[in-house]
């Protein structure tokens, strides 16, 4: 059982590069939220949706974008890279809304 | 708006310790709280959780309770081991919507 899987797991962009992080996951969960995390910080949420063809913002949204075609696919997409978007980025799913979050090994990503 | 505070680590023991890492939480109501743990490489973990006032929770040795009277939900440890060794998180949920701590980083030595 693959779980959450998230691709690259390390990715060195200039700034003014574009790209999408991948989030893939098996367990049918309807919810799917990307989180960055920053050293010495918290987690923080960028955007979720509760299924698909819905998204919403969560508290860190600018610079991204995110589209859900699928139960499956949770993609992230920087469109022009700044360095303050050097972090560890995580995708997660849980079945519910208070249900129990399933985490990837993260992509990180720095933006030189 | 909500908020966890956890003590800055690293927290370096050696195998047997005790161990505790403190976690303080402002909320608006009454959120559910958790542990979660970020082993090397890997993503986070639910630990364990409390979802009321009183409740404890616990998992692989590690206890926290919830106390709504301080805001608190203090990670313990009897004895950690060095397969231990992780960021741990804790957070909150209300709304469904989770904050999380800044993380404490355990290091225990053989």
């Amino acid at each position: 059982n693959a779980g959450v899987t998230q691709t690259p797991k390390f990715r060195i962009l200039k700034i003014g590069q574009s790209m999408t992080l991948q989030c893939t996951q098996d367990m049918n969960h309807n919810y799917m939220y990307w989180y960055r995390q920053d050293p010495g910080m918290g987690l923080k949420l960028i955007y979720y949706s509760v299924g698909a063809g819905i998204t919403d913002k969560g508290e860190v949204p600018n610079g991204y974008n995110v589209s859900r075609s699928t139960t499956e696919d949770f993609p992230l997409r920087l469109e022009l890279a700044a360095p303050s978007q050097t972090s560890v980025y995580f995708c997660a799913s849980s079945f519910g809304f208070n249900e129990k979050l399933f985490f990837g090994s993260g992509t990180q990503l720095s933006v030189l | 708006g909500n908020s966890v505070t956890q003590m800055e680590g690293p927290v370096t023991l050696s195998e047997e310790a005790f161990l505790t890492i403190n976690c303080t939480y402002t909320a608006t109501g009454y959120p559910s709280l958790f542990w979660y743990v970020q082993y090397p490489g890997e993503g986070l973990q639910l630990l364990l959780k409390a979802t009321k006032a009183d409740d404890k929770g616990s998992n692989k040795g590690f206890e926290a309770t919830y106390r709504k009277e301080t805001t608190s939900f203090h990670l313990e440890k009897g004895s950690v081991q060095v397969s231990d060794s992780a960021v741990y998180f804790c957070a909150l949920r209300e709304a469904g919507m989770l904050t999380f701590g800044g993380g404490t980083r355990l290091m225990v030595k053989p």
